[in-house]
């Protein structure tokens, strides 16, 4: 089955900085890569998808990168502020099996004012 | 997202107990799933369902078990449970389309099994 391993598990950023969080899979089949936002106490919530036959997608101060010859993928968010401090969860559908996802251990990412 | 909703929110049982934890929906969405959150080990896949008559094992299926009563209604089982099942549960359902799989989660269930 598929395998995404997420880096790093922790990451902390000045204010107005930017993060970067990585994300690898295994399943060259899958198709579908979203990433999700948990704030503390909350529930994981969508925040920006990107599918294969996609290389960049940009969403305001967020981003997603996809390398599908390396099977890597990557959330990058710019000009951080505090209320991007949260757990943030990257995944991968595995294209046979439609639409199950396998989620990455996730990366806390703490941004200091 | 009240449209998928939990219960309870918070469960204290003890080793052997039979617990349900409940899901339902107002989303009208044929999909739902069941996960589990432990920290640093990110959302793992407990048991999914495309429709009422199909329910599938996820990764981590073994001790668990579920019911999918209706379209809106998704239950999981712990026949016997145990102490390394504390962990918060999330119930999710999706809408399949134009190949995006857009997951919206219920605020959870913090089991702790004694």
């Amino acid at each position: 089955g598929e395998n995404v391993e997420q880096h790093p598990s922790t990451l902390s950023v000045q204010e107005g900085d930017s993060a970067v969080i990585k994300c690898t899979y295994s399943d060259s089949a899958s198709n579908y890569f979203p990433w999700y936002k948990q704030e503390l106490g909350k529930r994981p919530q969508l925040i920006i998808d990107i599918r294969s036959n996609v290389g960049e997608k940009k969403d305001q101060r967020i981003a997603v990168t996809l390398n599908k010859t390396a099977k890597h993928f990557s959330l990058h968010i710019t000009e951080t502020q505090p209320e991007d401090s949260a757990v943030y969860f990257c995944a991968a559908s595995q294209g046979a099996a439609g639409n199950k996802l396998t989620f990455g251990g996730g990366t806390r990412v703490l941004v200091k004012p | 997202d009240a449209d998928v909703t939990q219960t309870p929110r918070n469960r204290i049982t003890k080793t052997g107990k039979r617990i349900m934890l409940e899901c339902s929906q107002t989303k009208g969405h044929d999909r739902m799933y069941w996960y589990r959150q432990d920290p640093g080990l990110g959302l793992r896949l407990i048991y999914y369902s495309f429709d009422v008559k199909d329910i599938n094992k996820g990764e981590i299926s073994d001790g668990y078990s579920v019911s999918r009563q209706a379209q809106a209604k998704f239950s999981l089982s712990l026949e016997s449970a145990i102490p390394n099942q504390t962990a918060l549960y999330f119930c999710a359902t999706s809408d399949f389309q134009g190949g995006h799989n857009i997951q919206y989660f219920g605020a959870g269930t913090r089991l702790s099994v004694l």
